[in-house]
């Protein structure tokens, strides 16, 4: 399988914020990464496909970037709404697999 | 809007087998370029795919779960099911169903999920 690798783990920062994840794979996936937000009690909710698309009705302020290995999603201006868990995940070969998250915790 | 709602036990006994439906309503269960598939997140943790099922019928299962994993799909009922078996604490999770978009899509659209406990 290929192993998906977040970073950080966790992270805390101010309304306003540029915030940005990294996720690894451990192969070349092309662009085949998806990120997901899940609150608390909630089930996970899919932000981008395929890298970069950014779902229907999903705000304009985050987006996604990279191919191959490394992949980042970026929130450009954090709002209190976006704490959240931020999972990866690869659809290039089965089986899926998925990052381990990164917690968003508002300041 | 489609949606999927999962049904099953929330409690079950150690070595016992877990079944699991899935109801899809809002949308066809058969629609052109979408496949079903079964997710896991114990209490706490990361997300873990377990398998997939496609209105044919065919399946892939993750392969640490292969051995115990059974999926199935009713097109006439708009359901699909998981069953897993010889249960352990490990296998204490929330367990949801989604949507999955064919050709390497990702996961579109989930279940609200539902809570597992594997105890005596």
């Amino acid at each position: 399988d290929i192993p998906m690798t977040q970073s950080p783990s966790s992270l805390s920062a101010s309304v306003g914020d540029r915030v940005t994840i990294t996720c690894r794979a451990s192969e070349n996936i092309r662009i085949y990464l998806n990120w997901y937000q899940q609150k608390p009690g909630r089930a996970p909710k899919l932000l981008i496909s395929g890298a970069s698309n950014l779902e229907s009705g999903v705000p304009a302020r985050f987006s996604g970037g990279g191919s191959g290995t490394e992949f980042t999603l970026t929130i450009s201006s954090l709002q209190p709404e976006d704490s959240a868990t931020y999972f990866c995940q690869q659809s290039e070969n089965m089986p899926w697999t998925f990052g381990q998250g990164t917690k968003v915790e508002i300041e | 809007q489609l949606q999927l709602q999962e049904s099953g036990p929330g409690l079950v006994k150690p070595s016992e087998t877990l079944s699991l439906t899935c109801t899809v309503s809002g949308g066809s269960i058969s629609s052109f370029g979408h496949y079903w598939g079964w997710i896991r997140q114990p209490p706490g943790k990361g997300l873990e795919w377990i398998g997939t099922v496609y209105d044919s019928g065919h399946t892939y299962y993750n392969p640490p779960l292969k051995t115990r994993v059974t999926m199935s799909i009713d097109t006439s009922k708009s359901q699909f099911s998981l069953k897993l078996k010889s249960l352990t604490a490990a296998d204490t999770a929330i367990y949801y169903c989604a949507r999955g978009r064919n050709g390497g899509g990702p996961f579109d659209s989930w279940g609200q999920g539902t809570l597992v406990t594997v105890s005596s």
